[in-house]
């Protein structure tokens, strides 16, 4: 089945710096790759997402970049504030089967 | 804006009890699922179903676990015999299906065995 992998576990930046987030999975079937973002005691909720035939989409301070060749796709967060702190979740769905699968996450805090 | 809801926020049930969880999706979405959440780990896919049956489970998902949609709005997760170990965050999510892939996720049930 698919695996997906984060990297890395934890980053602390400081505020104003940007953010990096990476992650690569196994089934070349995957075609859909979410990005959700989950403050403490709530839901995970989707920030960005990107499709198998784009390699990068962009909304305002968030980037994700997708290589399928390599199977890495990429979260790019720039001048991060304070209330960006979250764990951040990449995902990989597969239409046969209908499943989303997580990564392990990575919990981002941003210093003032 | 429309969104998927789930009930009880928090269960207390005892090792051994059934539990029915319970989540109402988005109403025009096609592909429901449940995902489990241990405190301060990932997100675990447990099921996906569509068109009344399930699509794909997980390892996760033994016989211990079922998924029903019994009317038509809810989407139903039962335990039948609950382990200590089942204690986790369960989050409900549909989607619309293709091409809007796009998973919406409930507040989720804290369920705790004791």
């Amino acid at each position: 089945g698919e695996n997906v992998e984060q990297h890395p576990s934890t980053l602390s930046v400081q505020e104003g710096d940007s953010a990096v987030i990476k992650c690569t999975y196994s089934d070349s079937a995957s075609n859909y790759f979410p990005w959700y973002k989950q403050e403490l005691g709530k839901r995970p909720q989707l920030i960005i997402d990107i499709r198998s035939n784009v390699g990068e989409k962009k909304d305002q301070r968030i980037a994700v970049t997708l290589n399928k060749t390599a199977k890495h796709f990429s979260l790019h967060i720039t001048e991060t504030q304070p209330e960006d702190s979250a764990v951040y979740f990449c995902a990989s769905f597969k239409a046969a089967g209908n499943k989303l699968t997580f990564g392990g996450g990575t919990r981002v805090l941003v210093k003032p | 804006e429309p969104e998927v809801t789930q009930t009880p926020s928090h269960q207390v049930t005892q090792m051994g009890q059934e539990v029915i969880l319970r989540c109402v999706p988005i109403s025009n979405h096609l592909y429901f699922y449940w995902y489990r959440q241990i405190l301060g780990q990932k997100v675990e896919f447990l099921v996906s179903f569509y068109n009344n049956e399930i699509s794909e489970k997980s390892e996760i998902f033994d016989d211990q676990f079922s998924v029903e949609r019994p009317d038509g709005s809810n989407f139903t997760l039962k335990i039948r015999s609950t382990k200590l170990e089942d204690s986790a965050m369960y989050f409900c999510a549909s989607s619309a299906g293709l091409p809007n892939t796009e998973a919406f996720f409930g507040q989720g049930t804290r369920l705790t065995v004791v």
